[in-house]
């Protein structure tokens, strides 16, 4: 089965660009997803087609994805930032999976 | 605007069904995309269930597949989710949403771009 792994835990200073990665054997053949989760709240997503924004979501927000890994970077983090996030893709094998989820803290 | 809201019961008892209902509003179901289930357990990641695409072809999660079904009524605009034999690791918030992606079967790109408010789902006795 396809699994996708995250890191548990970045974190980053207000200001500075934070990078959240996701693995997966051959992710980069694949089209990647990131999503937002705050406490208590549904998730949000803030990237698809590994590099899209939808509509509303800020510039601050980028991804890419070439090789094995995806990355969601948000550039100039602020503290409203402080989230999980998950990353998505499809396999053929599992069709839609999620990594595990990175808490992203903001000192 | 696009909304989805789930319903059921929050109280399941174990080696019992579980059944859930989205509803689509501002949308219709009929008229493309794919249709998901999506779990995450109290302090735990997100785990996809499984999906069904306007016209009634369903995916599923391999480990969950002899459990789950996946259905739709158009006329009520609405899908549904029932999940058998269920056990307290079946204890979760339930999501529904919508997988929107560009042209037929695109699902190697569609993302979960329209979530539910998600609904939480007991099992014990």
């Amino acid at each position: 089965s396809y699994e996708l792994t995250q890191p548990p835990s970045v974190s980053v200073s207000p200001g500075q660009a934070a990078s959240i990665t996701c693995s997966g054997d051959k992710l980069g053949d694949k089209y990647a997803s990131w999503y937002q989760q705050k406490p208590g709240q549904s998730p949000v997503l803030v990237i698809y087609q590994d590099t899209k924004r939808p509509s509303g979501i800020p510039e601050r927000f980028s991804g890419s994805n070439s090789g094995n890994t995806a990355t969601l970077t948000i550039s100039g983090t602020q503290a409203m930032d402080e989230a999980d996030y998950y990353c998505q893709a499809w396999d053929s094998s599992t069709n839609w999976v999620f990594g595990g989820g990175t808490k992203l803290t903001v000192l | 605007q696009v909304q989805l809201q789930e319903s059921g019961p929050g109280l399941v008892k174990p080696s019992e069904t579980l059944s859930l209902t989205c509803t689509v509003s501002g949308y219709a179901i009929s008229s493309g995309y794919y249709w998901g289930w999506i779990r995450q357990p109290p302090g735990k990641g997100l785990e996809w269930i499984g999906s069904i695409y306007h016209s009634g072809s369903t995916y599923y999660k391999p480990s969950l597949k002899s459990r789950v079904t996946i259905s739709v009524d158009t006329s009520k605009n609405q899908f549904s989710l029932r999940l058998t034999s269920v056990t307290a690791a079946d204890t979760a918030v339930y999501y529904c949403a919508r997988q929107s992606c560009s042209g037929d079967f695109c699902y190697s790109s569609a993302a979960f771009d329209i979530w539910g408010q998600g609904t939480m789902v007991t099992v014990s006795s």
